[in-house]
């Protein structure tokens, strides 16, 4: 099973508003990374975290890391219409070697 | 971070046929893998290729049924063999470069079985 799994699984948002998703693990990993996917192409880098790490920003992205609950989750702040995607959770757990298990996804609808 | 190019970008095979997807990158990197994205699904790891030497594989995925060849640092080519539709899918190379730890995705080959 994945180790990965994020809720929700599905979210509906107006645009403008801010869109807030989780992702749960359970082993100890070294990162986290978050992903987009549009439309089943391939996934775009977001951001990463470490696993010393407990908040990362990137532009509109707020990414938190809490270890002692093994969960992370991605706010998307200000969400356009172009926010429409598929967003996916990847950790690599310690001594994995880079390998990624991923989350679920939740899947963003953002209505102009 | 890298450029990653995969061919084909998308394809529709008959069943008991193989295909092989090239996977490109425009830097050399430490590690690179292959995974498989089904239908309405997340990602799944197959295998890491190993740079000159057989790939490491995934459990519920073999060899025969993937062969992987990695001849250098920038490329790698996976192959889908004796398709059933049950291997319809996206699949997906990834790579960490040098001195990172950020894994960065392909653009991925869109696999349709008839």
């Amino acid at each position: 099973s994945q180790q990965g799994e994020e809720d929700p699984q599905a979210l509906s948002i107006q645009e403008g508003e801010n869109a807030t998703m989780n992702c749960s693990y359970k082993t100890s990993i070294n990162n986290l990374q978050w992903y987009r996917q549009n439309s089943g192409r391939g996934l775009v880098h977001l951001i990463l975290i470490r696993s010393n790490e407990r908040e990362k920003h990137s532009g509109r992205l707020r990414v938190t890391l809490d270890t002692s609950k093994k969960s992370s989750s991605l706010l998307i702040t200000a969400s356009r219409a172009a926010d429409t995607a598929s967003y996916f959770c990847a950790t690599d757990a310690v001594a994995a070697g880079n390998k990624l298990t991923f989350g679920g996804g939740t899947r963003v609808l953002v209505k102009p | 971070s890298a450029v990653i190019s995969q061919k084909p970008s998308r394809d529709i095979c008959q069943r008991g046929t193989s295909l092989t997807i090239q996977c490109q990158v425009d830097s050399q990197v430490t590690m690179m893998f292959w995974y498989r994205q089904q239908p309405g699904q997340s990602l799944t790891l197959i295998a890491t290729a190993n740079q000159g030497s057989e790939a490491t594989y995934e459990s519920g995925f073999v060899i025969d049924k993937f062969p992987i060849s990695r001849p250098n640092l920038t490329f790698s080519t996976l192959t889908v063999s004796n398709m059933s539709p049950e291997d319809s899918s996206i699949y997906l190379c990834s790579v960490v470069g040098l001195a990172e730890y950020e894994q960065y995705f392909g653009p991925g080959t869109r696999l349709t079985v008839t």
